[in-house]
């Protein structure tokens, strides 16, 4: 079973368009989040959601719009598509855990999402 | 504030040989630790974690040891493969908040 996964895994898509990306995660996770990765591999947070609501909205266009319709799920949507929004997008779930005196929060990702504008 | 620095890559190595990837954090309070793992085309995955001081995480021949006097958890394996060629992460959470480093990539050839 996939921990989380993300719908589709390549998008090609032409300037001006909007589209969607979708995750669900079942680790019964409340904290969701998107990250975009540039082609230097560095990962930056974008949105962050808990138990469906907004907690995390980093410097991002207005375009990204987040949607979460249960804790399970967090899709993203993008208006009027740009050059520069060809990246990886992934989508992560934490959850935190205990075992006896040991205790501590996790992120798990999804397997990404390759967008290319052209 | 919260920041992991790690050395920049590309780490080339040939097989076999002994790998050491630095990672120095910045945090208040205590911490966890991980490493993450980037295989080509593909997601982050979780490699190791450490949740206190003096803690090792290991996992796949891979280990780190969690220095907080140094504020290190560098990464280590004794004999890499071919195999190992990925981009690694190395992070923190601290107040239910996750911080990663840059990534190193590692080239190992035959």
């Amino acid at each position: 079973d996939t921990a989380v996964s993300q719908t589709p895994k390549y998008l090609v898509t032409q300037m001006g368009n909007d589209k969607s990306i979708k995750c669900e995660q079942n680790l019964g996770h409340d904290t969701m989040y998107w990250y975009k990765q540039d082609s230097k591999k560095f990962l930056k947070i974008m949105f962050s959601y808990n138990n469906k609501e907004l907690i995390i909205n980093e410097t991002v266009p207005n375009r990204f719009s987040p949607k979460s319709p249960d804790k399970a799920h967090l899709n993203l949507h993008i208006n009027s598509l740009e050059l520069g929004d060809s990246a990886v997008y992934f989508c992560a779930s934490s959850g935190y855990w205990t075992g006896g005196e040991i205790s501590g929060n996790t992120i798990y990702f999804g397997e990404g999402s390759w967008l290319t504008v052209v | 504030g919260n920041s992991v620095t790690q050395m920049e890559g590309p780490v080339t190595l040939s097989e076999e040989a002994f790998l050491t990837i630095n990672c120095t954090y910045t945090a208040t309070g205590y911490p966890s630790l991980f490493w993450y793992v980037q295989y080509p085309g593909e997601g982050l995955q979780l490699l190791l974690k450490a949740t206190k001081a003096d803690d090792k995480g290991s996992n796949k021949g891979f280990e780190a040891t969690y220095r907080k006097e140094t504020t290190s958890f560098h990464l280590e394996k004794g004999s890499v493969q071919v195999s190992d060629s990925a981009v690694y992460f190395c992070a923190l959470s601290n107040f239910n908040k996750f911080y990663f480093g840059s990534g190193t990539k590692l080239n190992v050839k035959p």
